[in-house]
């Protein structure tokens, strides 16, 4: 079946870029998608790449996706500690959506 | 900002109650879903909808039941909660044949049984 893979934890200095990376297996992949969750709450989807692009960017968020390798990656520019949340990484395949673990990102001010 | 609704925010109740936790969305969205989330952050779905009437089992097995009988309005019942049965769990919703799939999530119910 689907999988998506994600490392558990990262920890970055305030002002310093944060890259989240994601691999999954499904390569019929229509959406990848990242989504935050802060303590206490929900998932809120925070961006989205279809996958017949390459690169989106959203002010401080750059989305990287290499289709070949099954690679999504999130690069935060300027790290701030309102940053600090679990991110999920998701694929959507013939209308399902499968999660991540969540990796973890403290920053450390 | 997702007009979703999830109560209880927190529970803790004793083995064996019935529990019912509350999801509604205003979004006028036809697929709505259950995720539990474990203490090591993954999320598993357990139920899903498309639509009024319609309800189907997810990827991980849960004996909680569900019942669609309203659009807006997704209840989940534990008949008899057990200490297993203590997690968290998200509701969301989305639209029938939205372009990109985006998921919309409450804030979630914690439930804990003691």
């Amino acid at each position: 079946g689907e999988d998506v893979e994600q490392s558990l934890f990262l920890s970055v200095r305030e002002g310093d870029s944060s890259v989240i990376n994601c691999t999954y297996t499904d390569s019929s992949s229509t959406y990848l998608y990242w989504y935050k969750q802060e303590p206490g709450a929900g998932l809120q989807l925070l961006t989205y790449i279809f996958s017949n692009m390459d690169m989106k960017q959203d002010q401080r968020l750059t989305v990287l996706l290499n289709k070949k390798d099954k690679h999504l990656s999130l690069r935060i520019a300027d790290t701030q500690t309102g940053d600090s949340a679990i991110y999920f990484c998701a694929e959507m395949s013939y209308q399902k959506v499968t999660f991540g673990i969540g990796t973890k990102l403290q920053v450390i001010p | 900002e997702a007009d979703i609704y999830q109560t209880p925010r927190y529970l803790v109740i004793g083995t064996g109650k019935k529990i019912t936790l509350e999801c509604s969305q205003t979004m006028g969205h036809d697929k709505m879903y259950w995720y539990q989330q474990d203490p090591g952050m993954e999320l598993h779905l357990i139920h899903y909808s498309y639509g009024v009437n319609s309800t189907e089992k997810g990827d991980l097995s849960s004996e909680s039941t569900v019942s669609r009988i309203r659009t807006e309005h997704f209840p989940l019942t534990l008949e008899s909660a057990r200490p297993s049965h203590t997690s968290q769990y998200l509701c969301a919703s989305s639209e029938l044949n939205s372009p990109t799939g985006e998921l919309f999530f409450g804030e979630g119910s914690r439930l804990t049984v003691l």
